[in-house]
């Protein structure tokens, strides 16, 4: 079975500080992608970056970088230079090749503060 | 492109009420995924629809929730008769591709069921 593990139900961070989002999965699939959506206090989600099983970069978008390591089955979301306006839930989400559908952690809820 | 568009954006209901929530993907989009999310459990798959075809509807919690998709560009969640413990958000994602990559939200219908 899929499963993803977001073991942080909140973080802090003083603005312009980087800070790391945990999530580990669980999956016996050989192909796999993985996930992190914002869900800022208004209700609506984000899709922010992706990275693909088989992807040997680790991914980035922006202040958003993805530090993927396969070994350990772990896909935390490093957020660099925080601004006020990154606080909000973040999920960490998978699908599977043989999953057709993708799965949500729990969520963390990150306080940037200034 | 307007992005998966719901309604309503928020709905508030007796217990017993039928409720009918709808929306519109993203044109162009074969997928459509209707997702739960209550504090307790956070964001749970209900059912998702490829190609306008049910797939896979295990989420659904009881027989009184139903979802329809009639056509590419409209699909309605219906809980008759509502109960107090539905109320969530419910989300509405699309995606062009079966698995739900890079899921597309749209801004969530608040339910609430007194």
């Amino acid at each position: 079975a899929q499963k993803i593990t977001q073991t942080q139900p909140g973080m802090f961070v003083q603005e312009k500080e980087a800070v790391t989002l945990d999530c580990t999965y669980d999956t016996s699939d050989q192909s796999y992608g993985l996930f992190w959506y914002k869900q800022p206090s208004s209700g609506e989600m984000i899709f922010l970056i992706y990275q693909g099983s088989y992807d040997e970069q680790n991914a980035t978008e922006g202040r958003y970088s993805l530090n993927f390591q396969k070994a350990r089955k772990s896909a935390n979301l490093v957020i660099s230079a925080s601004q006020l306006g990154d606080s909000a839930m973040y999920f960490c989400a998978m699908f599977g090749e043989n999953t057709d559908k993708l799965i949500f952690g729990t969520g963390t809820r990150l306080q940037v503060f200034p | 492109d307007a992005g998966v568009i719901q309604s309503p954006r928020h709905e508030v209901t007796e217990m017993g009420q039928e409720v009918t929530l709808r929306c519109k993907p993203i044109s162009g989009h074969n997928s459509l995924f209707w997702y739960r999310q209550t504090m307790m459990r956070g964001l749970e798959l209900l059912i998702y629809f490829n190609n306008n075809v049910p797939i896979d509807d295990s989420g659904m919690p009881e027989d009184r929730f139903s979802a329809k998709m009639p056509n590419a560009s409209f699909s309605t969640l219906k809980i008759q008769p509502s109960e107090p413990r539905d109320s969530a958000v419910y989300f509405c994602a699309s995606s062009w591709t079966a698995g739900g990559e890079k899921l597309f939200f749209g801004s969530g219908t608040q339910l609430s069921v007194l």
